[in-house]
């Protein structure tokens, strides 16, 4: 696709429940970065994947979130056992290798969790 | 780790006028430092972004100057119009193993007509 797109774009659990989100990078973008964004905040790191490689998760906030991009491509954000603090826009990014000048993260449209 | 403070966190002004947002870093090894753009609903979209062997870059109306010296940057625009009514955040990344972005808060810009 032409732009990072992430699914579902509105969630609603119950506490206790888990949830599944995806993010569809930019073809051939290698970094890929997952960040939380609470209402009037800025967006919060959580984790980063070069190809398949998840070289930092030093910003999830609990052992109940997971992620994953096993084929170097498309990524999931599981939180397990929601908690109504994950209420929240998880924003996926993408952006190429970094090589050249540019670094500039493509975002999605983001997730809305609702956790009620 | 990086700490970006930014502020005001909102900022009105008139059409024409012009606006500043600054922001401090933390991280004296941070050299890259974009600004993003997110208009209400929709994605954080890069606008202007600089890195630390130059101390002022402009695009049209928009400039952004760094301090290396006092780890601080601005973003200028200039002329301001209602459609640059908007949330905009800054953000500072180090190129050591990976380029991890740090971001402010966030300045809600309202420019009345």
């Amino acid at each position: 696709g032409a732009g990072v797109s992430q699914s579902p774009r509105y969630k609603v659990a119950k506490r206790g429940q888990d949830v599944a989100l995806r993010c569809d990078p930019i073809s051939g973008h290698v970094s890929l970065f997952w960040y939380q964004q609470a209402l009037g905040q800025g967006p919060e790191f959580l984790t980063y994947f070069q190809n398949e490689a998840q070289l930092d998760k030093s910003g999830l906030p609990s052992d109940r979130f997971f992620a994953e991009r096993p084929e170097g491509s498309v990524s999931t954000l599981k939180i397990q056992r929601t908690q109504q603090e994950d209420s929240a826009v998880y924003l996926c990014a993408s952006s190429s290798t970094g090589t050249g000048w540019s670094r500039e993260l493509f975002f999605g449209e983001g997730s809305r969790l609702t956790v009620l | 780790g990086e700490n970006v403070e930014q502020h005001p966190s909102t900022l009105s002004v008139q059409e024409g006028d012009s606006a500043v947002i600054k922001c401090t870093y933390s991280d004296s090894a941070s050299n890259y430092f974009p600004w993003y753009k997110q208009e209400l609903g929709k994605r954080p979209q890069l606008i202007i972004d600089i890195r630390s062997n130059v101390g002022e870059k402009k695009d049209q109306r928009i400039a952004v100057t760094l301090n290396k010296t006092a780890k601080h940057f601005s973003l200028h625009i200039t002329e301001t119009q209602p459609e640059d009514s908007a949330v905009y955040f800054c953000a500072a990344s180090s190129s050591g193993g990976y380029q991890k972005v740090t971001f402010g808060t966030g300045t809600k810009l309202q420019v009345i007509p």
